[in-house]
């Protein structure tokens, strides 16, 4: 099983800053399926980045994400206000499906 | 418009069962995978099952293996958990994903959920 690391655990920004999280993977993630999720309260999970660097649908370009192998990163160019979540790596290509255990992005 | 609707979750005593469904519209059900995944109060998301388009191919994590079967009924685009054995660290919310069709995905979108609380 691989194991994905997230750090920090929680960040406080403030809006307009640039945000940059890491995800770590105990082995290579197989063909860069490495996703990003965002998750607000009392909400399911919003697919943001799939295979590295994709925005998935309806996402703004502000975010991106970046990586390879075994360290993975998801940048918000300019924090807006709806921005403030929790987000979740997770990588898809072996079995089982794992994620991280969240980074809380929390208003300075 | 792709919708997931979860249904079936409620309060259950240890060693009950229940059966979640999943009601999918908005997209060819037939086409992707499917698979379960859920959320304990306040941790992370745990992925719990996925079956393949035709129903031939199911994985599961282990914690779950022998106690729970994932089932889909592609004629009424339906998805299903059935839960047996149920113990207290199986509490969560359980959400339906829509899996990869022909190129690999991560599960997307996801419906709102449904919670099974395990409890005496």
């Amino acid at each position: 099983e691989i194991v994905l690391t997230q750090s920090p655990g929680t960040l406080s920004l403030s809006p307009g800053e640039r945000l940059t999280l890491s995800c770590r993977a105990s082995q290579s993630v197989i063909s860069s399926y490495l996703a990003w999720y965002q998750q607000k309260p009392g909400q399911a999970p919003r697919l943001l980045i799939y295979g590295v660097s994709s925005r998935a649908t309806g996402i703004p370009d502000r975010f991106s994400g970046s990586g390879s192998g075994t360290d993975f990163t998801l940048t918000i160019s300019r924090l807006e206000p709806e921005d403030f979540a929790v987000y979740y790596c997770q990588q898809y290509g072996s079995s089982p499906i794992t994620f991280g255990q969240g980074t809380r992005l929390e208003i300075k | 418009e792709v919708q997931l609707v979860e249904s079936g979750g409620g309060l259950v005593q240890p060693g009950g069962s229940l059966r979640l469904s999943c009601a999918a519209s908005g997209f060819t059900f037939s086409s992707h995978w499917m698979s379960w995944v859920r959320q304990p109060p306040g941790k992370g998301p745990e992925w719990v099952a996925s079956i393949k388009q035709d129903g031939s191919e199911k994985y599961y994590v282990d914690s779950v293996k022998g106690r729970f079967t994932v089932s889909r009924d592609n004629a009424k685009n339906s998805l299903g958990l059935q839960m047996n054995s149920l113990r207290a660290e199986d509490t969560a919310v359980y959400y339906c994903a829509r899996g990869s069709a022909a190129i690999k995905r991560p599960p997307d979108p996801w419906g709102q959920g449904t919670l099974v609380t395990v409890s005496s």
